[in-house]
């Protein structure tokens, strides 16, 4: 079984902070992804990676920023959070095109 | 560009009541991906099917069905005899040949399910 892991369920910063969420896979996935939940938006892309030290943005990537360095890690930053960036987190990984992606539990991030 | 829409916010209905949840996409390719996922009260999306395209054929997976309408743009859900456990968020997304790495997601149905 794929197994992918955030390394917060819950998340609470100050606005201006640097803020660090981590997900680590363990199934030699190329790619992975980062995406936001937000109600009545769905799932948002903000970065993904289709390999180590490879990244693209996705649909909404301003204000975030992200770091993969290792296959089976990928980190998402956010440099200065703000209040808009209070969401879910989710992380997900992609064995190749078409297949399934297999999803973290996710991190509930609240900035205030 | 692609688009998923799921127009029903949130449903309730009461135990061993069938639901049917509508997803209806939008895509300019002739070869795509659509996909059901559940994410229940843990927060942890679990994938429920994928289809691509070319394969109309309806499917049925114990309590769950799924029926695929190019005609229509639509691939919608049902939950016959819907139980408790049923109870989560749904979300349908969609996977384009040109963008195979990334999915485009409705902004989902809320199911609750009432004993």
């Amino acid at each position: 079984d794929v197994k992918v892991t955030q390394s917060s369920r819950y998340l609470v910063k100050r606005t201006g902070e640097k803020v660090f969420l981590e997900c680590v896979q363990d199934m030699d996935h190329e790619n992975m992804f980062w995406y936001r939940q937000d109600p009545g938006l769905g799932l948002r892309l903000i970065y993904f990676s289709y390999d180590v030290k490879m990244k693209e943005k996705g649909d909404i990537p301003e204000g975030y920023s992200v770091s993969r360095e290792k296959k089976e890690r990928f980190s998402l930053i956010l440099e200065s959070a703000s209040t808009n960036q209070t969401s879910m987190y989710l992380c997900a990984t992609l064995r190749d095109r078409f297949s399934e992606q297999y999803f973290g539990p996710g991190t509930r991030l609240t900035v205030t | 560009a692609q688009k998923v829409t799921q127009a029903q916010t949130e449903i309730s209905v009461v135990e061993k009541e069938d639901v049917t949840l509508d997803c209806v996409y939008e895509t300019r390719d002739t070869t795509y991906y659509l996909f059901w996922y559940k994410q229940p009260p843990s927060g942890e999306l679990v994938f429920l099917i994928r289809r691509n395209s070319f394969d109309e054929q309806n499917e049925i997976s114990g309590r769950y069905s799924w029926n695929f309408q190019k005609s229509t743009s639509s691939f919608n859900f049902t939950i016959t005899a819907s139980q408790v456990v049923d109870s989560a968020v749904y979300f349908c997304a969609l996977s384009e040949a040109l963008y195979g790495n990334k999915l485009v997601f409705g902004a989902g149905t809320i199911l609750r399910v009432k004993s």
